[in-house]
């Protein structure tokens, strides 16, 4: 079964620090991804890669960046965070020849103070 | 672009009521559609899908959900509510790969009154 880890399932940061949420999986998919989830707004992309140091902007990207170095991790970036990006984060993974759906992490629940 | 479109944000039905969830998209290929469901505090777990072929789609938990393609619609159903079935739930469309590239719906959160 595929196993979508986020490394934190709360966290608490302060404006203007740096952030980094960390989101690996274990069935050597080349597609992770990443969502924030907001009442009312449901899933929105951030980013995305399709494979070791590929990246795409998703729909909302600004103040975002990602990383991802090695194939089973995919980092996502609060450069300076902002209380504006206080959200849930969820991190997502799909292998293009399984054809299955995105597999989903637990996610982040980041509160930014 | 495409979109998808969940009217209902909150919905009420009573322990052992029928349900149903409405899910309208907007896409310019074949879409592929998923249904998400979410309990409090965890990730998404898949309910079920549909690629192709027949449109009544069986999923887990006892779901099911029917592609109408003149009306884009996906919508989901279940006979009888159960209290653990509390939860939200998330329509999305993707891409013809499979799912990738998902486009959600707002969600629509299910109470269950006992």
């Amino acid at each position: 079964d595929v196993k979508v880890t986020q490394s934190s399932r709360y966290l608490v940061k302060r404006t203007g620090e740096k952030v980094f949420l960390e989101c690996v999986q274990d069935m050597d998919h080349e597609n992770m991804f990443w969502y924030r989830q907001d009442p009312g707004l449901g899933l929105r992309l951030i980013y995305f890669s399709y494979d070791v140091k590929m990246k795409e902007k998703g729909d909302i990207p600004e103040g975002y960046s990602v990383s991802r170095e090695k194939k089973e991790r995919f980092s996502l970036i609060l450069e300076s965070a902002s209380t504006n990006q206080t959200s849930m984060y969820l991190c997502a993974s799909y292998s293009r020849t399984d054809n299955q759906p995105q597999h989903f992490g637990d996610g982040t629940r980041l509160s930014i103070l | 672009a495409q979109s998808v479109t969940q009217p209902d944000i909150h919905i009420t039905v009573s322990e052992g009521a029928s349900l149903e969830l409405r899910c309208n998209y907007s896409y310019g290929a074949t879409p592929y559609l998923f249904w998400y469901v979410q309990s409090p505090g965890q990730g998404l777990q898949l309910l079920l899908k549909y690629f192709s072929g027949d449109t009544l789609v069986q999923g887990i938990k006892g779901f099911e959900a029917e592609f109408k393609r003149s009306q884009s619609s996906f919508n989901l159903r279940k006979p009888s509510v159960h209290w653990s079935d509390a939860a939200e739930y998330f329509c999305a469309v993707g891409a013809l790969n499979a799912g990738n590239m998902l486009t959600f719906g707002g969600g629509t959160r299910l109470m269950v009154k006992p």
